[in-house]
């Protein structure tokens, strides 16, 4: 089993619509969890930490479920420029580095 | 605006042919990271570095070596390239400063390699 999974989609959404992805992890003692949004060919940028009670900015929302081990982030009135990949990153353990493991990726097609 | 700039930002080469790519960085940041990201595969950690005298293996560093110059420079080198490290390589900062307890990375721009 992968330590991150993401589904690949694309999610297809029209301009307005609510769209959520959930990303699972595999070790239950990771901690520190982020998404990320990539648009094509570009670097990943950080779109926002996930903590434990939550975290809203703006149309995002991102929710941590740590009984059932996945990460999820919910767009709210999705926007044209909201179509990237959605990358959600995991740091596995809590010994020694800290390394932050990513998933594939979930891609989203807004359209008109 | 605080960044990381990688050179260069593309680059076809053959087989066998020693590369060096470079990251730097005017964020202040101590922590840097090599990365490379092949379709299907995700964002795989080639080495970090902690600060200019720590050195670090990630989970795929054989045919690749690095060099930390300095705090705010870290490059890359393929000491022979071969095709299978045809990838898109991205350079990426974090500190203890930043959020979430240092692990909030940021990535430069990107390096799209071509091994012929």
């Amino acid at each position: 089993r992968k330590e991150v999974e993401q589904d690949p989609g694309p999610f297809n959404v029209p301009e307005g619509a609510t769209v959520a992805f959930n990303c699972t992890y595999s070790n239950s003692a990771s901690q520190s969890f982020f998404w990320y949004r990539q648009d094509c060919r570009k670097e990943p940028k950080l779109l926002m930490s996930v903590y434990s009670s939550g975290n809203e900015d703006g149309r995002f929302t991102a929710q941590l479920n740590r009984a059932s081990q996945y990460i999820s982030l919910l767009i709210r009135d999705s926007k044209l420029s909201d179509s990237a990949t959605y990358l959600c990153a995991v740091i596995p353990m809590n010994t020694g580095f800290q390394k932050l493991v990513f998933g594939t990726g979930t891609r989203l097609l807004v359209s008109p | 605006d605080a960044d990381v700039t990688q050179t260069p930002r593309n680059r076809i080469t053959k087989t066998g042919k020693r590369i060096m790519l470079e990251c730097s960085q005017t964020k202040g940041h101590d922590r840097m990271y090599w990365y490379r990201q092949d379709p299907g595969l995700g964002l795989r950690l080639i080495y970090y570095s902690f600060d200019v005298k720590d050195i670090n293996k990630g989970e795929i560093s054989d045919g690749y070596s690095v060099s930390r110059q300095a705090q705010a420079k870290f490059s890359l080198s393929l000491e022979s390239a071969i095709p299978n490290q045809t990838a898109l390589y991205f350079c990426a900062t974090s500190d203890l400063r930043s959020g979430g307890g240092g692990n909030e990375q940021f990535f430069g721009p990107g390096t799209r390699l071509t091994v012929l």
